[in-house]
């Protein structure tokens, strides 16, 4: 149980374009998503937090307007990358967080990444 | 500052070895404390945690880990290691908001290579 999927896993795009990825929480409802972003050889570092039916919260230094993340259902959190361009290049990785539990044990289900190549 | 220092970034050891890979937090809290191994193409999956209790905690495929407070650490523990257990291992620290772990502040990963 508590499997996430990731959609594409392999995405080349050009520059200017605009590229969307999906993250869905297959057997659990992840009332919370998180979006990460791992550059080569480094960790995996948090872009935003987004609730269902609320806006997301992005972390200080990631603009707001370019990466757009969409929380319409329990199931299914969206990340677009907006106007990509070369530096946008990189691992991209969801995660859900079940609905309910003990306060404190709420483990974090990873996707698979998407790998985004902006020419 | 929250953060999370995985000294090594590459280790290699040999297949039926023990292995420890180092994790470090700094925290202002009691932290709760994860280990995930991520292999390519597959997400990140969680060894075991630490919220409370007994500070050596058993996790999976034979992985241990043991909280201490004193050191701030949280290293990770396998007496034999099979060649399956190549892969990136994270150290995390998970920060809390309201009585629920909101966060995740990840080490920048430890390499391990296993020779037959």
């Amino acid at each position: 149980g508590a499997v996430v999927s990731q959609h594409p896993s392999w995405v080349i795009c050009k520059s200017g374009t605009s590229v969307k990825i999906e993250c869905r929480s297959l057997d659990f409802q992840a009332t919370t998503m998180f979006w990460y972003r791992q550059f080569p050889k480094q960790s995996l570092m948090l872009m935003a937090t987004s609730n269902e039916g609320s806006k997301a919260t992005y972390e200080q230094g990631v603009e707001k307007d370019k990466f757009l993340i969409n929380h319409a259902s329990l199931t299914l959190s969206t990340l677009t990358v907006t106007s990509a361009h070369p530096e946008d290049s990189s691992f991209y990785i969801c995660s859900g967080k079940r609905f309910g539990g003990l306060a404190g044990n709420n483990e974090q289900f990873f996707g698979p990444g998407t790998r985004l190549t902006v020419l | 500052a929250q953060s999370v220092t995985q000294p090594d970034i590459h280790i290699t050891v040999s297949e039926g070895a023990s292995l420890e890979l180092r994790c470090n937090y700094s925290y202002g809290a009691t932290p709760y404390l994860f280990w995930y191994v991520q292999s390519p193409g597959q997400g990140l999956q969680l060894l075991l945690k630490y919220f409370s209790g007994d500070t050596l905690v058993q996790g999976i495929k034979g992985f241990e880990a043991e909280f201490k407070r004193s050191q701030s650490s949280f290293n990770l523990r396998k007496p034999s290691v099979h060649w399956s257990d190549a892969a990136e291992y994270f150290c995390a620290v998970g920060m809390v908001d309201g009585g629920a772990t909101n966060k995740l502040i990840f080490g920048t990963g430890t390499l391990l290579a296993v020779q037959p």
